[in-house]
């Protein structure tokens, strides 16, 4: 089946740091690729996607290209704020082989805390 | 535009009884998936709902249900709750079935005691 290996948290950095969140996926087909944020205490938010190989996705600073060839969508911020603190997924939007269909499949999540 | 509404936000319930959760998708959103969120195992698929009709489902016992309704609003059940049930319930809601973003509301709180 489908499956998405993300960065292990918690990740900690100082504002204005560099960040870089790893994401690989295994998917049938060719995926969507997706980053969800979740904010203490709410759902998720889409924050930036990308359709097919080599396209980059961005929002808010945020960055992340999807490479077909290394099957990996990793997320990057230039620098760091800390409003940006939150858990950040990453998830391809996968075709269903049994039904025909598409859902997303989530990476475990990463706990970001930026410190001022 | 209103966004998605799950309620209610916060449920408290004991082994062994039922649970129903409700999710308002956005407006014209035909699509409604469920997820279910915990520390240990993340987020995972429950099930997909379109047009009334079950069209995916994640790997989770027959004690968890739902359905959708002509306006598409959803609900989900869970009988027999177990401890283990305690989770983050997500609902999400998608113009349709292709590729297309997914909005999520807010998510009910199920503590089960």
């Amino acid at each position: 089946g489908d499956s998405v290996t993300q960065m292990e948290g918690p990740v900690t950095l100082s504002e204005e740091a560099f960040l870089t969140i790893n994401c690989t996926y295994t998917a049938t087909g060719y995926p969507s690729l997706f980053w969800y944020v979740q904010y203490p205490g709410e759902g998720l938010q889409l924050l930036l996607k990308a359709t097919k190989a080599d396209d980059k996705g961005s929002n808010k600073g945020f960055e992340a290209t999807y490479r077909k060839e290394t099957t990996s969508f990793h997320l990057e911020k230039g620098s760091v704020q800390v409003s940006d603190s939150a858990v950040y997924f990453c998830a391809p939007n996968s075709p269903h082989s049994n039904f025909g269909n598409e859902k997303l499949t989530f990476g475990t999540g990463t706990r970001l805390t930026i410190i001022p | 535009k209103a966004g998605v509404t799950q309620t209610p936000r916060y449920l408290i319930k004991t082994r062994g009884q039922q649970v129903t959760l409700s999710c308002s998708p956005i407006s014209g959103h035909r699509s409604v998936s469920w997820y279910q969120q915990t520390p240990g195992q993340g987020l995972q698929f429950l099930f997909e709902y379109f047009s009334e009709t079950q069209r995916n489902k994640g790997n989770f016992p027959g004690r968890f249900s739902g359905r959708q309704f002509s306006n598409s609003r959803s609900e989900m059940n869970v009988s027999t709750l177990e401890l283990g049930d305690s989770a983050l319930y997500l609902c999400a809601s998608s113009l349709d079935r292709s590729n297309t973003e997914a909005f999520f509301g807010q998510g009910t709180r199920l503590t089960v005691v």
